[in-house]
C-alpha cells in the first residue's frame, strides 16, 4: 500500500512549458518534501513544508514554485522548464523535521525537458 | 558547506558474497546518520537511522555500524542476493539539515 504517492511516474514537456507533479500522502504527516536528483548526484532540496509553513532553499531557483493546499496535497510547479530541469523529482514526507526521524519517499517522477 | 561522501561510486558483487561500503562526513555536529535502499523504479526506503556513536544496527542480512569521532558510517550484506541490487544512500543530520551523498550502486551478479 503506496503511503506517498507521486504522478505522474514519467513527465514529458517542452522547453519553456509549464509542468505541475503532485504529490499525495496518507500518513498524516506535517513535513513535505520537494527533492530533485541527477543521475549519480546526491538528492538536492529544493523546499520542504512544514504543515502550512513554506520553506524554500536558498539555491533554489525563482523557476520552481510549490504549493499545499492541505495536509494531504503538495504540488511543485517548474514555470520555465530549461534542459537542465530534466531530472528525477522525489517526493518526502515526514511527522517532523528532527534529524532523527526517517523520511518517507514517493517512486519519483522523471522529467524529461524536449 | 558540509559534505557527504559515499564509496565505491558502484560495485558489482557475485550472488553469495558479503560486502560493505561507507558512508564518510564531518563529525563536528553530527546529529543523526540516515540509509537509505533505492530499488529500480521504487521508492527510497529507510533502512537505519542512527544517532549515536558506537551504533549497531541490523535489518535481516544487513547491518550498519557508525562512528561519529571518526566521521564514517559502515553497511554490511551478508550473503548477497539479487534482490539486494540496488543504490543505497546515506545522509547526515547536521545543522538543522539533511546532507545526502550521491549514493552506490550495487548490482548482485547470479
Amino acid at each position: 500500500d503506496a503511503m506517498v504517492i507521486q504522478n505522474p511516474r514519467y513527465q514529458v514537456t517542452q522547453f519553456g512549458k509549464p509542468v505541475t507533479l503532485s504529490c499525495s500522502q496518507t500518513l498524516n504527516h506535517n513535513v513535505m518534501y520537494w527533492y530533485q536528483q541527477k543521475s549519480s548526484q546526491a538528492p538536492k532540496l529544493l523546499f520542504h513544508y512544514y504543515d502550512k509553513d513554506f520553506n524554500n532553499e536558498a539555491d533554489t531557483p525563482d523557476n520552481f514554485q510549490s504549493r499545499r493546499p492541505n495536509t494531504s496535497f503538495c504540488f511543485l510547479d517548474i514555470r520555465s522548464p530549461g534542459l537542465g530541469d530534466a531530472a528525477m523529482y522525489l517526493c518526502a514526507t515526514s511527522d517532523t523535521d528532527r534529524g532523527y526521524e526517517k523520511l518517507f519517499f514517493g517512486s519519483g517522477t522523471q522529467l524529461s525537458v524536449l | 558547506i558540509l559534505n557527504v561522501e559515499q564509496s565505491p561510486q558502484s560495485l558489482h558483487v557475485q550472488e553469495g558474497d558479503s560486502t560493505n561500503f561507507t558512508c564518510s562526513f564531518p563529525s563536528s555536529n553530527f546529529y543523526a546518520l540516515h540509509w537509505y535502499r533505492w530499488e529500480t523504479a521504487k521508492s527510497p526506503e529507510a533502512l537505519f537511522v542512527m544517532t549515536l556513536n558506537g551504533d549497531e544496527k541490523k535489518k535481516g542480512r544487513i547491518s550498519a555500524t557508525l562512528n561519529t569521532k571518526e566521521g564514517y558510517s559502515y553497511l554490511y550484506i551478508k550473503g548477497s542476493q539479487p534482490e539486494d541490487s540496488a543504490t543505497y544512500l546515506c545522509a547526515l543530520y547536521s545543522n538543522y539539515q539533511l546532507i545526502w551523498g550521491a549514493g552506490t550502486k550495487l548490482i548482485i551478479k547470479p
